[in-house]
């Protein structure tokens, strides 16, 4: 199993990134997926998830109506739209299989900085 | 929500040592915990599942108890390697789950 996230970098408050997890290893399309962030020195945040079959998708509190999650899963790839940065997003956002429940693989991650 | 809430934030112990972390939930959560460890600079691995199965490749140092509200989690004789983050994670009331804040262990 293997997940590599993508996208990530430096933006301006207001601005937008896109961010890519792609997969492998595993039947992709069977799983939940969810994203993950870690703020600078902080703890865990699960941002969002999506279910197999993209039917079940939901949001935190603090990126709702701000973030999309979406999957493809003909190329294997979960994707995280951002809109709207705040500095309040800056940190490193992994992209995770969720097992009914269990984070079991997780990507390395990639690094969102918002700042002026 | 089901919060929950690790003690303590912070540990300082030696190699060698055993050591009990804590994670305690608001409400009954059955077995459904998971930890993790976080070394510094990479991701979080899962080490226990169901409050006590140890994930794939988990040496047999790490053990997992607890039900309902109460849960532990024990290193047999810290290797240098341990020293690191360790979090909990209840999946009863998923999705999508909530992560405890935390508990380093230092030397």
């Amino acid at each position: 199993v293997q997940l590599v996230e993508s996208g990530g970098g430096l933006v301006k408050p207001g601005e937008s990134l896109r961010l890519s997890c792609v997969a492998s290893g595993f039947t992709f399309k069977d799983y939940y997926m969810t994203w993950i962030r870690q703020a600078p020195g902080k703890g865990l945040e699960s941002i969002s998830y999506i279910s197999f079959g993209s039917r079940d998708i939901n949001y935190a509190d603090s990126v709702r109506g701000r973030f999309t999650i979406s999957r493809d899963d003909t190329n294997n790839t979960l994707f995280l739209q951002m809109d709207s940065l705040t500095v309040e997003d800056t940190g490193v956002y992994y992209c995770a299989r969720d097992g009914w429940g269990v984070k079991d693989y997780w990507g390395q991650g990639t690094r969102v900085t918002v700042s002026s | 929500e089901v919060v929950l809430t690790q003690s303590p934030a912070t540990l300082s112990l030696s190699p060698g040592e055993e050591v009990t972390l804590s994670c305690r939930a608001s409400q009954s959560i059955r077995s459904n915990l998971a930890w993790y460890q976080q070394i510094s600079g990479q991701p979080p691995r899962l080490l226990i599942l169901g409050a006590f199965t140890r994930a794939t490749g988990i040496p047999a140092r790490f053990s997992g108890s607890g039900s309902g509200t109460e849960f532990t989690l024990t290193i047999s004789s810290l290797q240098s390697e341990d020293f690191a983050v360790y979090y909990c994670q209840q999946y009863d009331s998923w999705p999508p789950g909530t992560f405890g804040q935390g508990t380093k262990l230092e030397i």
